[in-house]
């Protein structure tokens, strides 16, 4: 079975520019969630999304937006892009069965911002 | 709000030494769980083991173990007989309730195994 996959693999943008990041959890999975993860850090909490609905999000700013797709695939919004956004944005997929959850991820997206 | 902690930034270990990794967290719910994750130099985070708060019962998969502790809130993970291809960043991490998608995670202790 397919893993958690996302595109592009590699960003490079300028100041100022939007990126969209993609995500496509595993077959069956309906919770999808984002983080940043900055080089030297550990990954940091962006959004949560569960059939379509926001779940939880994280302390980031207003230009950071994501939705979720009829089909569990989820995309990730950055506008007005600064040289501070430059990180590895991961995107987990899980599936809610009234238990304890596992995420799993994807191989993320590394994005540069100059 | 919720708080991991890994005091160890890196670890270098030769082949085949046991190593021990820790975690200290905090968190006022009742009802969390804590994980451990592998991020090899590939960049995708694997799952290795979790554990919830009512169970303080301590196991061993294979060459991983841990050691939960709710007096200390601690969470160490220990890899025996450690191997080149443990070397990696491990990350800690706790959530509260059942739900994962919204853990957080300590900065990580970049494992080095020496041949």
């Amino acid at each position: 079975d397919a893993g958690v996959t996302q595109s592009p693999t590699h960003l490079i943008k300028t100041r100022g520019q939007h990126v969209t990041l993609r995500c496509s959890p595993i077959s069956g999975h309906k919770s999808v969630s984002w983080y940043q993860q900055v080089l030297g850090q550990g990954p940091q909490f962006i959004f949560q999304y569960y059939e379509k609905e926001e779940r939880g999000r994280g302390n980031f700013p207003d230009r950071f937006s994501a939705r979720q797709f009829p089909n569990y695939s989820s995309e990730l919004n950055v506008n007005a892009l600064l040289l501070g956004d430059s990180a590895l944005y991961l995107c987990a997929s899980s599936f809610p069965s009234g238990g304890l959850e596992t995420q799993y991820f994807g191989p993320g997206t590394r994005l540069l911002v100059l | 709000a919720q708080k991991v902690t890994q005091a160890q930034t890196e670890i270098s270990v030769v082949e085949k030494e046991d190593v021990t990794l820790d975690c200290v967290y905090e968190t006022r719910d009742t009802t969390y769980y804590l994980f451990w994750y592998k991020q090899p130099p590939s960049g995708e985070l694997v799952f290795l083991i979790r554990r919830n708060s009512f169970d303080e019962q301590n196991e061993i998969s294979g060459r991983y173990s841990w050691n939960f502790q709710k007096s200390t809130s601690s969470f160490n993970f220990t890899i025996t007989a450690s191997q080149v291809v443990d070397s990696a960043v491990y990350f800690c991490a706790l959530s509260v309730n059942t739900n994962a998608g919204k853990s957080t995670f300590g900065d990580g202790t970049t494992l080095t195994v020496k041949p």
